[in-house]
């Protein structure tokens, strides 16, 4: 079974709106990952983090990866409708990923 | 090709029939991986390998199951005698090595009847 337990499990955003989820673990891991999976694709990596504490920015996406390693936040700044999608948080450990259950984000327009 | 592909995108088997599913990893990539995504879940780990070796295969849910890369590149997931409870998407990954970054196929729908 899936380890990390992430939150919320689905939210409705006004266009524009900035957004936040999370995940967290009672395993460490030595690496978090945020991915976006659209309907009919597989996932695609959004922000990978490496260390602990680090803060990451890749466009409208800043991710940070917890002080303690068992947690990782993932924000959204003015989102926009190509927002759409479920969100996973993943821990790896040597070479497995172990995936949350996913956030799905719903903008309205 | 420019990224991870997988065949059939579609399946869909009766209770009972063997199915194959195929994967075409990143050219160059050493490294490959089986998950299986239920609905409404995340990605479960089944198999690593490396190059043609299979490392790990302790998330295979059961001997039903079998996975091979016999040249080290394209790789097969092998399901017999499927149960209703093996629909779910399955998706493959590959990387340059076993702790880089994974990049995903689009899987492939199996839907066992």
């Amino acid at each position: 079974g899936q380890q990390l337990n992430q939150s919320p499990q689905s939210m409705f955003i006004q266009e524009g709106e900035d957004v936040s989820m999370n995940c967290t673990s009672s395993s460490i891991f030595n690496t978090w990952l945020w991915y976006k999976q659209d309907p009919g694709e597989g996932p695609v990596l959004l922000i990978a983090l490496y260390k602990a504490g680090e803060l990451t920015s890749n466009g409208r996406l800043t991710a940070q990866f917890g002080i303690t390693r068992k947690d990782s936040f993932l924000n959204i700044s003015a989102s926009i409708p190509s927002d759409v999608g479920i969100y996973f948080c993943a821990g790896l450990i040597d070479y497995k990923l172990s995936f949350g259950a996913g956030t799905t984000v719903t903008v309205r327009a | 090709g420019a990224g991870v592909s997988q065949s059939p995108r579609y399946k869909v088997a009766k209770r009972g029939q063997d199915v194959a599913l195929r994967c075409d990893p990143i050219s160059g990539h050493v490294s490959l991986f089986w998950y299986q995504q239920a609905l409404g879940q995340g990605p479960e780990f089944l198999t690593y390998f490396q190059n043609e070796a299979q490392l790990d295969k302790s998330g295979l849910p059961s001997d039903r199951f079998f996975a091979e890369r016999p040249e080290g590149s394209v790789s097969t997931l092998k399901i017999q005698r499927t149960q209703q409870e093996d629909s779910a998407v399955y998706l493959c990954a590959s990387s340059l090595g076993g702790g880089r970054t994974q990049y995903f196929g689009p899987g492939t729908r199996l839907l066992v009847l």
